[in-house]
């Protein structure tokens, strides 16, 4: 079963608007962390944002905030004023096990973002 | 502060060659992952080092790949006898062990082969 789930392959925006990326996750480990990272067509991955199970408030960083619902078990991404710029790939990620647990992160297939002019 | 470095960027060879990349992780973490992604995927993990030690490997890592990293610092991921189903971008990533534990990637190496 996939653990981490995008079921959006492409999104459309207008610049300056914002948008909602959505990630469903699956686990039964109480403690994991899901991370958001951006792939440009250049293909470097750069970190944006970070959750963990634990953690009372959404996370915010910038232009980006996660919306976390835990019973959900989603945590989508949401980019305020979009910008030319944000153009690209948008991939959801998670840790299982905080603390001394598996530290490889799983992936999502990713959602492709256009922002138009 | 330099990023995650990985070398070459670009690599064809021939099905049955051997290649070999490089990363160098940012200079203060100690924990270094490689993963694979083809396209329209995600990266999918491939194995994993806290300081020299490789802690974890995917069952995706058969016997015709090797990572090393040997003193701590560079790690190099080999593959031997490459086919064709092995054409990728080989993605490496490094973290400071503790807190968010989060992953800064490098520009990634990718392998064609033909």
């Amino acid at each position: 079963a996939q653990k981490i789930t995008q079921t959006q392959p492409g999104m459309f925006v207008q610049e300056k608007e914002a948008v909602t990326l959505d990630c469903t996750y699956d686990t039964s480990d109480p403690s994991y962390g899901l991370f958001w990272y951006k792939q440009p067509s250049s293909g470097e991955m750069i970190f944006l944002i970070y959750q963990g199970s634990y953690d009372q408030q959404n996370a915010t960083e910038g232009r980006y905030s996660l919306n976390f619902q835990k019973a959900r078990k989603s945590a989508n991404l949401v980019i305020s004023a979009s910008q030319l710029g944000d153009s690209a790939m948008y991939f959801c990620a998670m840790r299982e096990g905080q603390q001394g647990g598996s530290e490889k992160l799983v992936f999502g297939k990713g959602t492709k973002l256009t922002v138009n002019p | 502060d330099t990023g995650v470095s990985q070398d070459p960027r670009h690599k064809i060879t021939k099905r049955g060659q051997n290649v070999t990349f490089r990363c160098d992780p940012i200079s203060e973490h100690n924990r270094l992952y490689w993963y694979r992604q083809t396209l329209g995927q995600g990266p999918e993990f491939l194995t994993y080092f806290q300081n020299e030690a490789q802690l974890e490997k995917s069952r995706l890592l058969s016997d015709r790949f090797s990572a090393e990293r040997p003193k701590g610092s560079f790690s190099t991921l080999e593959i031997q006898r490459t086919e064709q189903g092995d054409s990728a971008m080989y993605l490496c990533a490094s973290s400071q062990q503790g807190g968010t534990n989060e992953q800064y990637f490098g520009p990634g190496t990718r392998l064609t082969v033909t």
